[in-house]
């Protein structure tokens, strides 16, 4: 009964492919974001969705596309990886208001060689 | 734009108190909170606290907040080997997403 997952836990892949990352809640929030953690544990958010919608979209390149087919999952896909999108990505969820308290999955590590 | 600076290393003896200090740019931060990231996982929700409150306490951790000064602290008392980890600040202003710290790890000596 985990709260927030996301697939792969590793992900190792070469310089120009595309590839996906997969995230679920099963709280029953309406609001998920996707963060991505540098070596240094920088935590900095990419794209937060609302209901399916996008409401945040930080300056990330336009290889980076998130879709949310429903409130329960937000998935990330990425094109022609390069060699400094290796990090940890992080997907959350929240309810939109109240405290805000968001939940985090445990990780994706990406390393593109 | 929104800033969030820690000090990256504290190392306390087990059964000491820690404590870790946050600063923050955005005076409209309404919501400032701890978060404590462990080896190979997720962020764990420590505690938050409102703009408006100065202090509060949840068992061993106590959150301090001077708004005047955009100072946060979490203490940590009697600081157990299992405390050890990785402990974020962060903090939202409105509907923004959180904007965090660069991380405090916390070693705590047997």
């Amino acid at each position: 009964d985990t709260a927030v997952s996301q697939t792969p836990k590793y992900l190792v892949t070469q310089m120009g492919n595309d590839k996906s990352i997969k995230c679920e809640q099963n709280l029953g929030h309406d609001t998920m974001y996707w963060y991505k953690q540098d070596s240094k544990k920088f935590l900095k958010i990419m794209f937060s969705y609302n209901n399916k919608e996008l409401i945040i979209n930080e300056t990330v390149p336009n290889r980076f596309s998130p879709k949310s087919p429903d409130k329960a999952h937000l998935n990330l896909h990425i094109n022609s990886l390069e060699l400094g999108d290796s990090a940890v990505y992080f997907c959350a969820s929240s309810i939109a208001g109240a405290s805000y308290e968001q939940y985090f999955g445990p990780g994706t590590r990406l390393t593109v060689t | 734009g929104e800033d969030v600076e820690q000090s990256l290393f504290l190392s306390v003896r087990e059964g000491d108190s820690s404590v870790i200090n946050c600063t923050y740019t955005d005076s409209s931060s309404t919501y400032l909170y701890w978060y404590k990231q462990e080896p190979g996982a997720g962020l764990q929700l420590l505690t938050y606290i409102f703009s408006n409150m100065d202090m509060k306490q949840d068992q061993r951790l106590t959150v301090l907040l001077n708004k005047k000064d955009k100072h946060l602290s979490l203490r940590i008392a009697d600081t157990q080997t299992g405390d050890s980890a990785i402990y974020f600040c962060a903090e939202r202003a409105g509907r923004r997403a959180l904007t965090f710290g660069s991380g405090t790890r916390l070693q705590v000596q047997p």
